[in-house]
């Protein structure tokens, strides 16, 4: 089945510090990638869609320039937290598809634990 | 609001009985119903799905039946193995698979 690779598993970083997380398709063309949030026991929320070569759409309530997502090729999408504080801690987990696949599943990557000390 | 609602956190359930999720959606434009399976530490992965046009969808072991007025869905797991044990999410989405809205999940766990 199709995979998506994401990148890093988990990360610990220090506050006001900026960390990357890339989500990769490997077998498929993946021209919108969807990236959402889980804090714990709550369910996945959606942050933001991104197509492939355009900006991405944002959640209400989820900030742009802190969450900074690129989605410059058909197999690579990234977030970026920006000034990453404490209360972002959380884990953060990408999946792609497929344009004009009606119906067709997501595939997720198996997710980043990032930790904001 | 939590417009999908999977309202049993965890279940237990006799290795090669019956297992039965149920989920519960307020919305109603929603019109394709998805079951995720995760275990720890891994990505969701699709396991079952439904259109709004249909009320059954039988996959091997697992049946998702729909029912479109009482806005509910369950997910049957018959006959439960070990290896079923999970966290299962109920998802909804409008017009295909773009932004699919998330239950909280519920834990099963089948006992040998």
């Amino acid at each position: 089945g199709a995979v998506v690779s994401q990148h890093p598993s988990w990360v610990i970083c220090k506050s006001g510090t900026s960390v990357k997380i890339e989500c990769r398709s490997l077998d498929f063309q993946a021209t919108t990638m969807f990236w959402y949030r889980q804090f714990p026991k709550q369910s996945l929320m959606l942050m933001a869609t991104s197509n492939e070569g355009s900006k991405a759409t944002y959640e209400q309530g989820v900030e742009k320039d802190k969450f900074l997502i690129n989605h410059a090729s058909l197999t690579l999408s990234t977030l970026t937290v920006t000034s990453a504080h404490p209360e972002d801690s959380s884990f953060y987990i990408c999946s792609g598809g497929m344009r004009g696949s009606w119906g067709s599943p997501l595939h997720f990557g198996n997710g980043t634990r990032l930790t904001v000390t | 609001d939590q417009q999908v609602k999977q309202n049993s956190p965890s279940l237990s359930v006799q290795e090669g009985r019956i297992s039965i999720l149920n989920c519960d959606y307020t919305n109603s434009m929603f019109d394709y119903f998805l079951w995720y399976k995760k275990y720890p530490a891994e990505g969701p992965t699709f396991l079952i799905s439904i259109s709004s046009i249909k009320d059954k969808n039988e996959d091997g072991r697992f049946t998702v039946f729909l029912n479109k007025s009482a806005k509910h869905l369950s997910l049957h797991i018959v006959p439960s193995q070990p290896g079923d044990s999970a966290v299962y999410f109920c998802a909804a989405s409008t017009g295909g698979y773009q932004k699919v809205t998330f239950g909280i999940g519920t834990k099963l766990q089948v006992i040998p």
